[in-house]
C-alpha cells in the first residue's frame, strides 16, 4: 500500500491567500485524521472523520479552517483567509476504525508570509 | 483535558547502548501509541498498546494502564534511531493527545 498521501509537500503564499491541502488516506481505513504540528504548541488534533462523516471539530482553531472529506478516498483542509501564524507543517493520518494503529502522512509544510 | 509526561526530554547515547523512555497519563485510557519522527519528519507508528507487553525486533514497549504509565525500551541503539519519540493516549477512539517527546540522539 502507498500509504497515506499529502499534497503539497511544501506550500509557500502570502496573508490573505487560500490554501488547500490535500490527503488521500489508506485504502480501506475509515478514520482520518488532521493534526498541526508547531514548535510552541506540538502536535495538535484538529479535526478527524469517521465513515466520511466529521465526528470532532473542536481543535479547529478559528472559522478560517474548514475541513471536508467527500468520499472514502479524499479530504481537504482550507485555509481562507491564511495568516502567518497558520504556518505550520499539517499532517493528515488514517486508521482502520476509531480504535486502531494510526498512520501518518509526509506533510505539508505551510509558510504563510 | 488529559495530560500527557513524557521522560526524559532529551537524550544522547552511545551506539550500542541501551535506553528506557517514559511516558505518564493523568487519566483512564483506552488508546496509547508510541511514534518516532526521523529528522526528515516523517512520523512512523511503533507500536499500539494499551496494555501488556509488545516487541518489535530492538525496540519494546510496556503498558501499565491501572499506573498510568508506559515505556519504551531500546536496545542496541543506532543512529538510525535519532529523532523524537512521542507517546499518545485517548480517553476513547483515535482522539489522540500527544506529550511533548523525547528527542533522542544517538552518536556513532
Amino acid at each position: 500500500d502507498a500509504g497515506v498521501i499529502q499534497s503539497p509537500r511544501h506550500e509557500v503564499t502570502e496573508m490573505g491567500q487560500e490554501v488547500t491541502l490535500r490527503c488521500k488516506p489508506i485504502s480501506g481505513h475509515n478514520s482520518l485524521f488532521w493534526y498541526r504540528q508547531t514548535m510552541m504548541r506540538g502536535l495538535e488534533l484538529l479535526i478527524y472523520f469517521n465513515n466520511n462523516v466529521p465526528i470532532d471539530d473542536s481543535g479547529m482553531p478559528e472559522d478560517r479552517f474548514s475541513a471536508k472529506m467527500p468520499n472514502a478516498s479524499f479530504s481537504t483542509l482550507k485555509i481562507q483567509p491564511s495568516e502567518p501564524r497558520d504556518s505550520a507543517v499539517y499532517f493528515c493520518a488514517s486508521s482502520l476504525s476509531q480504535n486502531e494503529k494510526l498512520f501518518f502522512g509526509s506533510g505539508t509544510q505551510l509558510s504563510v508570509l | 483535558g488529559i495530560q500527557v509526561e513524557q521522560s526524559p526530554p532529551d537524550l544522547i547515547l552511545q551506539e550500542g547502548a541501551n535506553s528506557t523512555l517514559r511516558c505518564n497519563f493523568s487519566d483512564s485510557v483506552n488508546n496509547l501509541q508510541w511514534f518516532h519522527q526521523n529528522p526528515w519528519g516523517q512520523l512512523i507508528n511503533l507500536f499500539y498498546i494499551p496494555s501488556g507487553t509488545k516487541q518489535n525486533g530492538r525496540l519494546s514497549a510496556t503498558t501499565v494502564a491501572t499506573e498510568r504509565y508506559s515505556l519504551l525500551y531500546i536496545s542496541s541503539s543506532q543512529t538510525t534511531d535519532s529523532g523524537v519519540y512521542f507517546c499518545a493516549v485517548a480517553l476513547y477512539g483515535n482522539k489522540l493527545v500527544f506529550g511533548a517527546g523525547t528527542i533522542l540522539r544517538v552518536k556513532s
